[in-house]
């Protein structure tokens, strides 16, 4: 039972570059998503799934993609990369009600030229 | 917008200390969730507290939710440098888009270092 795994652990592109953040799960749950941490500002959501085929954003989508075509793999694209970019990446699988908790991964430090 | 502001940013300590960190907010929430999280890794749950005034106690940290369900405080008795890291605190209320997802806040972190 490996949880939540991330890849790349470690990034860096260029301005105007594609990539693709990987994320699985295998504890079958429903509820994914995706945050940034940056420096004073906690995380902040950026897309959520609440199942394979459903996907909606979060609080800063601009600049990014998701898609959800299983319930173990959500990956998070970067469309062309921005240093505004420049972030620690988690994605997280929930279980939800009644212990609503949060399984983060070891997270993606990408940085943006 | 929700917020959730901690206090303080950052705390250095000796081993042996207390401390307690706050969590404040003028929103109220259905739950609060206290995370911790080591240099490089994500954040892994400690608690959740549900009802106002709940109390909570994990070895030597005891949680405590407000009464009125807006605020949060995290007490470290006899700290120890194994409980150095990242301290976040998470408040869960409302939902976002139709799918019954529930809304989660972040608070800003406490940078807790614990010297031997």
């Amino acid at each position: 039972n490996a949880g939540v795994t991330q890849t790349p652990k470690f990034q860096v592109l260029k301005t105007g570059q594609s990539m693709t953040l990987q994320c699985a799960q295998d504890m079958n749950h429903e509820y994914m998503s995706w945050y940034r941490q940056d420096p004073g500002m906690g995380l902040r959501l950026i897309h959520y799934s609440v199942g394979a085929g459903i996907t909606d954003q979060g609080e800063v989508p601009n600049g990014y993609n998701v898609s959800r075509s299983t319930t173990e793999d959500f990956p998070l694209r970067l469309l062309s990369a921005a240093p505004s970019q420049t972030s620690v990446y988690f994605c997280a699988s929930r279980e939800q009600l009644p212990t609503d908790t949060q399984y983060f991964g070891p997270g993606t430090r990408l940085t943006v030229l | 917008t929700q917020l959730l502001e901690q206090s303080p940013q950052f705390l250095s300590i000796q081993e042996g200390e207390n401390l307690t960190v706050y969590c404040n907010s003028s929103s109220v929430f259905s739950s609060l969730q206290w995370y911790r999280q080591e240099p490089g890794e994500g954040p892994v749950l400690l608690v959740t507290v549900v009802t106002g005034g709940e109390v909570k106690k994990l070895k030597r940290l005891t949680f405590q939710f407000g009464d009125a369900r807006k605020d949060s405080s995290l007490h470290i008795t006899a700290a120890q440098p194994g409980d150095t890291g990242l301290y976040l605190c998470a408040g869960a209320g409302g939902f976002l888009g139709s799918g019954g997802y529930q809304k989660v806040t972040f608070g800003t972190g406490t940078k807790l270092q614990v010297i031997p």
